[in-house]
């Protein structure tokens, strides 16, 4: 059962570094969300995808970029990482049966430190 | 504007008593969805309930309810009899059920049930 995978689970990148965070998923879901959790926070939400092709940006897509070429895939890409962007980074799926219907299956978390 | 509030950061509840997590949310669109969500310090998220907009009945979910108001927008969240492993953070989550399909975030409530 791997449900959403992410890695890495842990990096540090230097101040203007680039990095990409790899999520996949086996459920076969169209929706696909990259969430920021900051110390003691909510969930930010970065970028979303509702399938293959189609990306948006969400509360918070400053600094960052993603693709969707496959349903099962969904990086997210850090340019010219800043120490802003030191967070915890979720990456979550979901289905939907009827609107506004389908509970988020989240990955364990990639928690990236710039320094 | 899609909008969650979360106004109680921090609540301190005696084991076995019932709490209710407070959730207001705002959104113009007719159709859509409220999740409760629980993360203990380990940083996994958990699912909890779900709530659909036309839903004529609030949701249970074994100890979880949900205190589904829609004149007033609210969604809160009723855990009974409180354990002491109910102690996490709880986000109020709402999925709009338009093309949009983003799903936001509240700030949280710390739980802490005291023995």
């Amino acid at each position: 059962n791997a449900g959403v995978t992410q890695t890495p689970k842990f990096r540090i990148l230097k101040i203007g570094q680039s990095m990409t965070l790899q999520c996949t998923q086996d459920m076969n879901h169209n929706y696909m969300y990259w969430y920021r959790q900051d110390p003691g926070m909510g969930l930010k939400l970065i970028y979303y995808s509702v399938g293959a092709g189609i990306t948006d940006k969400g509360e918070v897509p400053n600094g960052y970029n993603v693709s969707r070429s496959t349903t099962e895939d969904f990086p997210l890409r850090l340019e010219l990482a800043a120490p802003s962007q030191t967070s915890v980074y979720f990456c979550a799926s979901s289905y939907s049966s009827r609107p506004g219907s389908g509970e988020l299956f989240f990955g364990e978390g990639s928690r990236l430190t710039v320094l | 504007a899609q909008k969650i509030t979360q106004t109680q950061p921090g609540m301190f509840v005696q084991e076995k008593e019932a709490v209710t997590l407070d959730c207001t949310y705002d959104t113009s669109d007719p159709s859509y969805g409220l999740f409760w969500y629980k993360q203990p310090s380990s940083g996994e998220m958990i699912f909890l309930i779900y709530q659909g907009s036309y839903d004529q009945q609030n949701a249970t979910e074994g100890r979880y309810s949900l205190n589904f108001q829609k004149a007033r927008k609210s969604a809160n969240l009723v855990i009974s009899a409180s354990q002491l492993g109910d102690s996490a953070m709880y986000f109020c989550a709402m999925r709009e059920g338009g093309s949009d399909d983003k799903i936001i975030f509240g700030k949280g409530t710390r739980l802490h049930i005291l023995p």
